[in-house]
């Protein structure tokens, strides 16, 4: 069974539309994050969250917007889109945040378009 | 400002052979080293890390070997098998876990 799920696997929008993308994890751990990858930017951190706490942020715009309602739910919400945020977004987790032995798990990512 | 930098962007190597990959950073206070290996169309998943405590991690046929000094590493696959052909990202992280990740190296190993 799949220990972090991610909705939906693929999902095309429209210009100016909001969409959100779904993140579930299994695995019991305390923390998770969000990640881009794109062809110009490989693989790039945006959020993590610790205990349901938003605790790093590193994505300049704040049409990015994610949303926990769950110790293991990470959802990412985005407005306004734009072509240039066509990329697959990747839902991590790990056992919590900064611990000496803290693997990250990614999620099979959710691949966006933007038309 | 990049954090890590990997090279080469792709290698190519025959089946048998010892690949090398190379990984930089610039943050000195970075103190875990994953690399992640990525298949097409999949998530990436960690193959093997490293701690500044240790100048070298072996994993089978992977090894890191750790260079703090010049701020370098490098995995190296020895007896490199066809199925070892992925994109092989190094990344570093802080006590915050956030973790910055290299632009890749594409291997591919010819039979």
């Amino acid at each position: 069974d799949p220990k972090i799920i991610q909705k939906p696997k693929y999902l095309v929008a429209v210009t100016g539309s909001e969409k959100i993308l779904i993140c579930e994890q299994y695995l019991g751990h305390n923390a998770m994050y969000w990640y881009r990858q794109s062809a110009k930017k490989p693989l790039e951190f945006m959020f993590s969250y610790s205990y349901q706490k938003l605790m790093d942020n590193q994505t300049a715009s704040s049409r990015f917007q994610p949303q926990s309602s769950k110790k293991n739910h990470l959802d990412l919400q985005i407005t306004a889109l734009k072509p240039d945020d066509s990329a697959t977004y990747f839902c991590a987790s790990s056992q919590d945040r900064g611990g000496l032995q803290d693997t990250q798990y990614f999620g099979p990512g959710t691949r966006l378009l933007v038309l | 400002q990049q954090q890590v930098r990997q090279s080469p962007q792709s290698l190519t190597v025959w089946e048998g052979e010892t690949a090398i990959l190379n990984c930089s950073y610039e943050d000195s206070t970075f103190d875990y080293f994953p690399w992640y290996w990525q298949f097409p169309r999949e998530s990436p998943a960690l193959l093997i890390a490293i701690r500044p405590v240790s100048n070298k991690k072996e994993d089978g046929r992977f090894t890191i070997f750790f260079n703090k000094r010049e701020k370098k590493l490098s995995l190296h696959i020895t007896d490199s098998q066809p199925g070892d052909s992925a994109t092989y990202f190094c990344a570093a992280t802080s006590n915050y876990n956030v973790l910055y990740f290299g632009s890749g190296t594409k291997l591919t190993v010819e039979p």
